[in-house]
């Protein structure tokens, strides 16, 4: 079993959806979390970055992690064609060596 | 300000070649990192170091070697390719926050 498991899609929602994107973890160590947006034939961008559990939003973007679930998520208001990327969920106990998600593709839809 | 720079974007080697990927950043991070992207694993972690003179292996360092001689240059050598080694690679650097990526070296072992 991957010590993270992210459904790799690919999901398709018309603009304007809302779309929720999810990972689960093994490790109880991981302690930082992060999600990253990657574009066709670019390197990973970050979008958020949380601290242990809780909840983080900036903009349309929304990240939620529950450590007693070991669940992340990631929520994206008003979807645009522009958030059409894969986006990767990465955690760390310590901040050094990330383990990451395999990836969900979205293409969202005009 | 280029941020992280990897060269080349894109290389085609027989089984056997030795090779260099290039990464340089001029962002003064302390913290500089190799990872392959390959189609349903993920990113996964090469080797990465802490500062000048100091490297460490992370999950997948077989056939790989790095030095770090510079804070800004953090080389990745491959010394006799095999076609497993057929991936993106990507460089990604930190000072206090998540992981910079660049835009990757596309590396085809034939």
């Amino acid at each position: 079993q991957k010590e993270v498991e992210q459904d790799p899609g690919p999901l398709s929602v018309p603009e304007g959806a809302i779309v929720s994107l999810n990972c689960t973890y093994s490790n109880s160590a991981f302690q930082y979390f992060m999600w990253y947006r990657q574009y066709s034939r670019k390197g990973p961008e970050l979008l958020m970055y949380t601290y242990s559990s809780g909840n983080k939003e900036d903009g349309r973007f929304t990240a939620q992690v529950d450590k007693s679930s070991k669940y992340i998520s990631l929520f994206i208001r008003d979807s645009q064609p522009s958030d059409s990327a894969t986006y990767l969920c990465a955690m760390t106990p310590d901040a050094d060596k990330l383990i990451f998600g395999t990836g969900t593709r979205l293409q969202v839809f005009p | 300000n280029a941020g992280v720079t990897q060269t080349p974007k894109f290389q085609v080697l027989k089984t056997g070649q030795s090779m260099t990927l290039q990464c340089a950043q001029d962002m003064n991070h302390e913290y500089m990192s190799w990872y392959r992207q390959d189609p349903g694993m993920g990113l996964r972690l090469i080797h990465y170091s802490v500062g000048a003179g100091i490297t460490d292996q992370g999950e997948v360092p077989n056939g790989y070697n790095v030095s770090r001689s510079t804070t800004e240059d953090f080389p990745l050598r491959l010394l006799s390719a095999a076609p497993s080694q057929t991936s993106v690679y990507f460089c990604a650097t930190r000072s206090n926050s998540p992981l910079h990526f660049g835009n990757g070296t596309r590396l085809t072992v034939t």
